[in-house]
């Protein structure tokens, strides 16, 4: 029930594209769906976050779309660039017990000129 | 902003030995400190989480003898791998978060290889 499923594994998506990566949970008390981007040997950097009181969030070229009765969400990378190529991780957060983050599987995303 | 780093970038030692790496939040104080193990091309597993002033919570399956946690103050945790062996090797990374229920900051990771 903690899990969080994220797909695809990987992803090339051409200059100027868009890309979309999809994450599945289960858990009804997560609260908070944070959006994770890595490049390698580096920590990940928050990208963009939703809570469940919105259906999306858009900043700049990233939105976030939730959908609470599927409970599913994802992540729009609108006019894609190569240097947005990283890997890409989304989570989740219950709001009470602990603040412990749940993160998918990650997504390696490759932008072909 | 909000910075975290992490100290050594990256570590080579003996197994064996123990290694320490530290986690400092630079402009702000952490009520809560999180480590996590990220191996190649896995996702980030959350090892502990950690209060300033009180012990540790580990994850399931975590040695907490073998992984040591102090968090010492509102803008420093450590965490000393203990008798460190090559299966330890992997790229070590904390977070920290300013109060309850608010964003996570991470740090730059630590790669630590055993040999």
């Amino acid at each position: 029930q903690q899990q969080v499923k994220q797909s695809p594994q990987s992803l090339i998506v051409q200059k100027g594209g868009i890309s979309i990566i999809n994450c599945a949970y289960e858990n009804t008390a997560f609260d908070y769906f944070p959006w994770y981007q890595q490049f390698p040997g580096k920590g990940p950097a928050l990208l963009i976050a939703i809570r469940p009181d919105v259906s999306e969030k858009k900043e700049g070229r990233f939105t976030i779309s939730f959908n609470k009765s599927a409970k599913q969400f994802s992540l729009h990378i609108m006019d894609s660039q190569p240097g947005d190529s990283a890997t890409y991780f989304c989570a989740a957060r219950a709001a009470f017990g602990n603040e412990k983050l749940t993160f998918g599987t990650g997504t390696r995303l490759t932008i072909i000129p | 902003g909000a910075v975290v780093s992490q100290h050594p970038s990256r570590v080579i030692c003996k197994s064996g030995t123990s290694v320490k790496i530290e986690c400092r939040s630079l402009d702000f104080q952490a009520t809560t400190m999180f480590w996590y193990r990220q191996f190649p091309k896995q996702s980030l597993m959350l090892m502990a989480t950690s209060n300033e002033g009180s012990k540790a919570t580990y994850e399931q399956g975590v040695e907490k003898d073998k992984f040591l946690i102090n968090h010492a103050s509102l803008t420093l945790s450590t965490l000393t791998v203990t008798s460190a062996h090559p299966e330890d090797s992997s790229f070590y990374i904390c977070s920290a978060s300013k109060t309850s229920g608010n964003e996570q900051f991470f740090g730059p990771g630590t790669r630590l290889t055993v040999l």
